[in-house]
């Protein structure tokens, strides 16, 4: 079973519509999770930073961590066409190893 | 300034050549990576080093090598290149568990 799954979409919304995004994992030890952005031909950016159970907001971004279910979220509200790009759920490598492990990838478009 | 740059940014050469990414990072970061990001956008770890120890080789061919002079480099060395290893290859560094900072990656194409 793999650590993380995430279905690559592609997921077209229409501008302004809210987002979700989500990931499921396997190891019910880790203990935070992270959300990447990734731009066509760039590198992966860090864009939230999850630990434990819970939300945390910042400006039009929302991750969300359900630990019993092992399930993680990303809402994006008032979507707009700069949000399109690749999203990558990850977590600990485990095994007290640095590193993280990340999900496909779910590739947003965002349709003016 | 940036913070994790890496080069070349592109590199196009023939199989059974060796070839070398260089990498470095100003973050001051413990640890350094090297990623793999297949045709599919999967990203998977290859190596990581921290304080010049290798930490992490996940079942990586041995014509791959990495090479850290000191903290802030991380180079990688590939032998006998093969069409397969085409991708494009991330350099990345991070602190402790605050995540993963990633330079613009180098786009490998093995004819």
């Amino acid at each position: 079973q793999k650590e993380v799954e995430q279905d690559p979409g592609p997921l077209s919304v229409p501008e302004g519509a809210i987002v979700s995004l989500n990931c499921t994992y396997s190891n019910s030890a880790f203990q935070y999770f992270m959300w990447y952005r990734q731009y066509s031909r760039k590198g992966p950016e860090l864009l939230m930073y999850t630990y434990s159970s819970g939300n945390k907001e910042d400006g039009r971004f929302t991750a969300q961590v359900d630990k019993s279910s092992k399930y993680i979220s990303l809402f994006i509200r008032d979507s707009q066409p700069s949000d399109s790009a690749t999203y990558l759920c990850a977590t600990p490598l485990g095994g007290g190893a640095d590193g993280l492990t990340f999900g496909k990838g779910t590739h947003l478009i965002i349709q003016p | 300034d940036t913070a994790v740059s890496q080069t070349p940014k592109y590199l196009v050469t023939q199989m059974g050549n060796d070839k070398s990414i260089k990498c470095e990072q100003n973050l001051g970061h413990d640890t350094m990576y090297w990623y793999k990001q297949d045709s599919k956008k999967f990203l998977k770890i290859m190596f990581s080093y921290n304080n010049k120890e290798l930490i992490i080789n996940e079942t990586v061919p041995n014509r791959f090598s990495p090479k850290s002079p000191d903290k802030a480099h991380l180079n990688l060395h590939i032998n006998s290149l093969e069409l397969g290893d085409s991708a494009v290859y991330f350099c990345a560094s991070s602190q402790a568990d605050r995540g993963l900072f990633f330079g613009s990656g180098t786009q490998l194409s093995v004819l």
